[in-house]
């Protein structure tokens, strides 16, 4: 692995379904992001970690949890999808937030029916 | 709050061309700028970043200046190719916006690029 993955690259899913998109980076990075993508909208956060064993909410957080059990891992999940959630999420990290580059993720498509 | 504005597009030059994408900026305190591009079906890459006043950002014939008393972080190139032809997001760094977050960003809406030989 190289940088930051997420997975699946995309997902139908019924409304009412659990859902969680996965994120992996290797660079050990300490802040992690998740934000969604809309059109005409540009990307919102959703939540954010300043590190392993932290969250905190961002400009949209509701219908979504995440959790840092470790540096790695930053997991969204969707406890019971609805379809306003219908978006691209994209997964970033950055060595320790401030003014330093964030790097993002390939996305993961999520249609919500 | 903290917020960014881009011009709208689609923008759709021909090869060549001169390009300036319009980025102005709402933030208190002294946020680092940004402009993302993102290349069709995948995630955003970095272009060039800017952290205090005058900077000048450059990468790949990209440049943009961070203007404090205009507050705004206009992106420029002097001649743009077909490989140019993306989604471009200027951003800045919130510090402050979500209590304790360390430097999530603030996205624009984001300008289609369209170059044509």
């Amino acid at each position: 692995i190289a940088g930051i993955t997420q997975a699946p690259t995309s997902q139908i899913l019924a409304a009412g379904r659990r859902m969680t998109l996965r994120c992996t980076q290797d660079m050990r990075h300490n802040a992690m992001y998740w934000y969604r993508q809309d059109l005409g909208l540009g990307l919102r956060l959703i939540h954010y970690s300043n590190t392993a064993g932290t969250t905190g909410k961002g400009e949209v957080p509701d219908g979504y949890s995440v959790s840092r059990a470790n540096t790695d891992d930053f997991p969204l999940t969707l406890a019971s999808a609805v379809p306003s959630q219908t978006s691209v999420y994209f997964c970033a990290s950055a060595l320790a937030g401030g003014t330093d580059t964030q790097y993002f993720g390939p996305g993961t498509r999520l249609t919500v029916l | 709050g903290n917020s960014v504005t881009q011009m709208e597009g689609p923008v759709t030059l021909s090869e060549e061309a001169f390009l300036t994408i319009n980025c102005t900026y709402t933030a208190t305190g002294y946020p680092s700028l940004f402009w993302y591009v993102q290349y069709p079906g995948e995630g955003l890459q970095l272009l060039l970043k800017a952290t205090k006043a005058d900077d000048k950002g450059s990468n790949k014939g990209f440049e943009a200046t961070y203007r404090k008393e205009t507050t705004s972080f206009h992106l420029e190139k002097g001649s743009v190719q077909v490989s140019d032809s993306a989604v471009y997001f200027c951003a800045l760094s919130d510090h402050l916006n979500y209590g304790g977050s360390q430097g999530n960003l603030i996205f624009g809406k984001g300008t289609k690029l369209s170059v044509k030989p």
